[in-house]
């Protein structure tokens, strides 16, 4: 079975910097495509990067261009996203997700919450 | 970036009957490789994250009821619930992933009346 499990959220400050991870299991990891997606509270679904398998491919947001930094180790089964200079709109639910070609994001984890807030 | 447009916003729908959500891409999602539009819905509970349940416009993942169907072609594209349960409560997304970055529509939530 698949298994998507983010970790790394909490409440850090205007500026501050945090790194999320997300754990995966039940499927070949290195086979996959992978995204974060994100979800401000009540609000929508806004895709936020992604990064081909053998991370050749990576393509960012607008919002979080040149702040974000999404990366994996396929040998750990293991997706991360490095978040700098953090703004109180970064707020958001943050999942990670499997792409897939065909069906798109096929398998989401139950995300961590990051709150940036003074 | 490709815009897509849900409506309506809410919906609320007896138990039994059918609930109908449309969805407009801003641009054609169609691969000429396959002649496939790459349109895809989800549905999200409160608490939970978003769940597969139609890719390809049309084809339901596996263990998706058959009371969810999708249709559509060209710019628009619709998902249909057939005798809606109150376990279909929930906010149901359309999404293109046609092109890098992939697309979410608004949402639309849908209730029991």
């Amino acid at each position: 079975e698949v298994h998507l499990v983010e970790s790394g959220g909490g409440l850090i400050k205007p500026g501050g910097s945090l790194r999320l991870s997300c754990a995966a299991s039940g499927f070949l990891f290195s086979d996959y495509t992978m995204n974060w997606v994100r979800q401000t509270p009540g609000k929508g679904l806004e895709w936020v990067s992604i990064i081909s398998s053998f991370s050749d491919r990576i393509y960012y947001g607008d919002s979080v261009k040149g702040r974000f930094t999404i990366s994996r180790d396929n040998a750990k089964n293991s997706l991360f996203l490095h978040m700098n200079s953090l703004r109180p709109e970064d707020t958001a639910m943050y999942y990670c997700a499997r792409h897939n070609d065909s069906s798109g994001e096929d398998y989401w984890g139950q995300g961590t919450l990051v709150t940036v807030s003074s | 970036d490709i815009v897509m447009t849900q409506s309506p916003d809410s919906l609320a729908v007896s138990l039994g009957e059918r609930a109908t959500i449309n969805c407009k891409s801003s641009q054609t999602v169609l691969h000429s490789s396959n002649n496939k539009n790459y349109v895809g819905w989800y549905q999200q509970k409160p608490g939970q994250p978003p769940k597969l349940l139609i890719f390809w416009t049309s084809t339901r993942k596996f263990g998706i009821p058959d009371r969810f169907s999708g249709s559509g072609s060209g710019t628009n594209f619709t998902l249909t619930i057939s005798g809606l349960q109150a376990e279909d409560v929930a906010i149901y997304y359309c999404q293109q992933y046609y092109t890098t970055p992939p697309t979410f529509g608004q949402g639309t939530k849908l209730e029991i009346k």
